[in-house]
């Protein structure tokens, strides 16, 4: 099992480009989650979707957007980049009953830069 | 308005020693409490957890204490080895159908040999 998986890797964009990250996950998992890490901000929530074809917006949604289209995919999409969405991006998976403790699965990350 | 604070941004310890991680909350709603670990160029990986209702809860060599009155967790590691030196970042979650954590900034360890 690959686990999560983000691609790209890397990308540098120019101010006003558009991009696409995906994130996939091979673990049958309905939850999925996109968080930002900035220096000494911690993670913080982006979106994120209880289920295939669901989504919902996170602590700090503006300037993103995100489809879940199949189960296993989900994608997280700028349309305008600024440069204040320089950011490492983390995806994240999870089964979550809803009765414990949700432990989510994360990807290795995402390290845009926006010029 | 940070729900979720670690106010130590670094800490060093000696080897074998132990180490003490520290956070921080504001909302007395949460339920669990959880602890991350990230390496560099790596995504976070879960390391322990603490239901709200419990006051310890121990995995080999890492425990967590949850003090409710004061709002307050803390992550020992016993003893520390070099291996450990990450980013630990603790987590709060309330149980409801979202399964969403918030996060705190994080504290980087330093195990020196």
């Amino acid at each position: 099992n690959a686990g999560v998986t983000q691609t790209p890797k890397f990308r540098v964009l120019k101010t006003g480009q558009s991009m696409t990250l995906l994130c996939a996950q091979d673990m049958n998992h309905e939850y999925m989650y996109w968080y930002r890490q900035d220096p000494g901000m911690g993670l913080r929530l982006i979106h994120y979707s209880v289920g295939e074809g669901t989504t919902a917006k996170g602590e700090v949604p503006d300037g993103y957007n995100v489809s879940r289209l199949k189960k296993q995919n989900f994608l997280l999409g700028l349309e305008s980049a600024a440069p204040s969405q320089t950011s490492v991006y983390f995806c994240a998976s999870s089964l979550h009953s809803g009765k414990s403790y949700n432990e989510q699965f994360f990807g290795p990350g995402t390290r845009l830069t926006v010029l | 308005d940070q729900q979720v604070k670690q106010n130590s941004p670094s800490l060093s310890v000696q080897e074998g020693r132990i180490s003490i991680l520290n956070c921080d909350y504001t909302n007395s709603m949460f339920d669990y409490f959880l602890w991350y670990k990230k390496y560099p160029a790596e995504g976070p990986t879960f390391l322990i957890s603490i239901s709200s209702i419990k006051d310890k809860n121990e995995d080999g060599r890492f425990t967590v204490f949850l003090n409710k009155s004061a709002k307050h967790l803390s992550l020992h590691i016993v003893p520390s080895q070099p291996g450990d030196s990450a980013v630990y970042f603790c987590a709060a979650q309330r149980r409801d159908n979202t399964g969403k954590l918030i996060f705190g900034q994080g504290t980087t360890l330093q195990v020196k040999p």
